[in-house]
């Protein structure tokens, strides 16, 4: 079945240096959706992704989705300690009516 | 936020007891899903929703059930509760399926004993 992995899976920064996390897909993906989870609450929805090459911003966060449309990235720029928590991308393949979670990488923001 | 409750939001159990959750939504949106999450594993699908008495099942669906008799309400079965299933629970709920937003409830945290 599809599989979608994210790496790294936790990464520790200083407050100010940039952080990035790849997410890729064993198969070609219709759409990608990014997901935020603080610690102890619930992921909320942050952007999709639908055409190859695609890339958006807010605000200091940057998502790219790759012109296969197997992998995707998540920069954030200066990181703030309100970055804390878990990120998650999310594809579906269009055969099914659900999307599969990556594994999450966990970012941790210290002064 | 979406307007999604479920409960109860704890719950301890013993090994082979019947347990159910609940989600309710007021959003009146079509399509809703169950996931666990598990340390190393993220959000893994157990079964959703694409309307009233319509379900189909996620990757991880054996031992669990669901039903849906209401726009509103998606239940969550675990006919037989095993140590295996202590997870915290989500449920979500979307407007137009895959290619939309998935809003998540607050989760329901699960220990099996």
């Amino acid at each position: 079945g599809q599989q979608v992995m994210q790496i790294p899976q936790y990464q520790h920064v200083q407050e100010g240096e940039d952080f990035t996390t790849y997410c890729n897909s064993s198969t070609t993906l219709s759409n990608i959706q990014w997901y935020k989870q603080r610690p102890g609450g619930h992921p909320v929805f942050l952007i999709q992704l639908v055409k190859s090459g695609e890339v958006k911003k807010q605000k200091r966060l940057t998502f790219q989705f790759g012109e296969a449309k197997k992998n995707s990235s998540l920069h954030i720029t200066a990181t703030q300690t309100t970055d804390v928590g878990t990120y998650f991308c999310a594809g579906n393949t269009g055969t099914a009516s659900k999307l599969t979670f990556g594994t999450g990488t966990r970012l941790q923001v210290t002064l | 936020d979406a307007g999604i409750t479920q409960s109860p939001r704890h719950k301890v159990t013993e090994t082979g007891t019947p347990v159910t959750l609940r989600c309710h939504q007021t959003e009146n949106h079509r399509y809703m899903y169950w996931y666990r999450q598990d340390p190393g594993h993220g959000l893994r699908l157990i079964h959703y929703s694409y309307g009233v008495k319509d379900t189909d099942k996620g990757e991880v669906s054996d031992g669990y059930s669901v039903s849906r008799s209401k726009t509103e309400d998606f239940l969550l079965t675990l006919e037989s509760a095993t140590s295996s299933q202590t997870s915290v629970y989500f449920c979500a709920i979307s407007e137009s399926g895959i290619l939309g937003t998935q809003y998540f409830g607050p989760g329901t945290r699960l220990l099996v004993l």
